[in-house]
């Protein structure tokens, strides 16, 4: 069965500070990966997909994430962050079953 | 274009209490997901459709929870009666036929049972 896990929880990070989330699946077939960003209040949105092709993926708002294959991850980076990046972000997988699962999720909190 | 709609955006219930909430997608998004997210977990589906047929209700538990898409626009997800573990955000979702078409999300429903 497909799984997907986001080992930080809870990440804090002072503004400008470099940003990395990690997110591995579990599945042994070809995969689409996406991540999801929740700001406080608001619905969940799309940051950025990975379908085929080049495997550093560049999102919304200068979030970028790489697949690597061989490690079954899909991990979140921007090189500064902002405070309005405090959100909570959830990676998900769709393998064959056509289904999107979601990781628990990560809370970002960034301090001016 | 204008998002997904859900209503009632909170809701608090007493156990064996029923309770329904509603869903109207962005025009012209054949497929249709319902979600719950648990507090501190990411959202599982409960329920798929493309047009008005129920394609994936695997994660659905059936003896309580329904769910309908009439007419294949807007849906109706109920639950009869409600039970105490059953406190969660109820999420709706549509997007355009294809792999590729990403979901979008409406602000969903917190479901308080009491």
């Amino acid at each position: 069965a497909q799984s997907v896990s986001q080992h930080n929880h809870h990440v804090i990070l002072s503004e400008a500070a470099s940003l990395e989330l990690g997110c591995n699946y579990s599945y042994g077939g070809t995969v689409n990966l996406f991540w999801y960003v929740q700001y406080p209040g608001q619905h969940l949105q799309l940051l950025l997909k990975y379908f085929s092709g080049d495997p550093l993926v560049k999102g919304i708002k200068g979030f970028e994430a790489e697949f690597i294959k061989s490690k079954f991850s899909f991990n979140l980076r921007k090189p500064s962050v902002q405070w309005s990046d405090t959100a909570e972000y959830f990676c998900a997988v769709k393998g064959n079953t056509d289904k999107l699962i979601f990781g628990t999720g990560t809370r970002l909190q960034v301090f001016p | 274009e204008a998002g997904v709609v859900q209503s009632p955006r909170y809701k608090i219930i007493e156990k064996k209490q029923p309770v329904a909430f509603w869903c109207n997608p962005i025009s012209g998004h054949n497929t249709l997901y319902w979600y719950r997210q648990n507090l501190g977990q990411g959202p599982e589906l409960l329920i798929r459709y493309e047009n008005e047929e129920a394609v994936d209700d695997s994660q659905l538990p059936k003896d309580r929870f329904s769910a309908e898409r009439l007419k294949g626009v807007d849906s109706t997800l109920k639950i009869q009666p409600a039970e105490l573990g059953d406190s969660a955000v109820y999420l709706c979702a549509s997007s355009r036929e294809g792999e590729s078409s990403p979901l979008h999300f409406g602000n969903g429903t917190r479901l308080t049972v009491t």
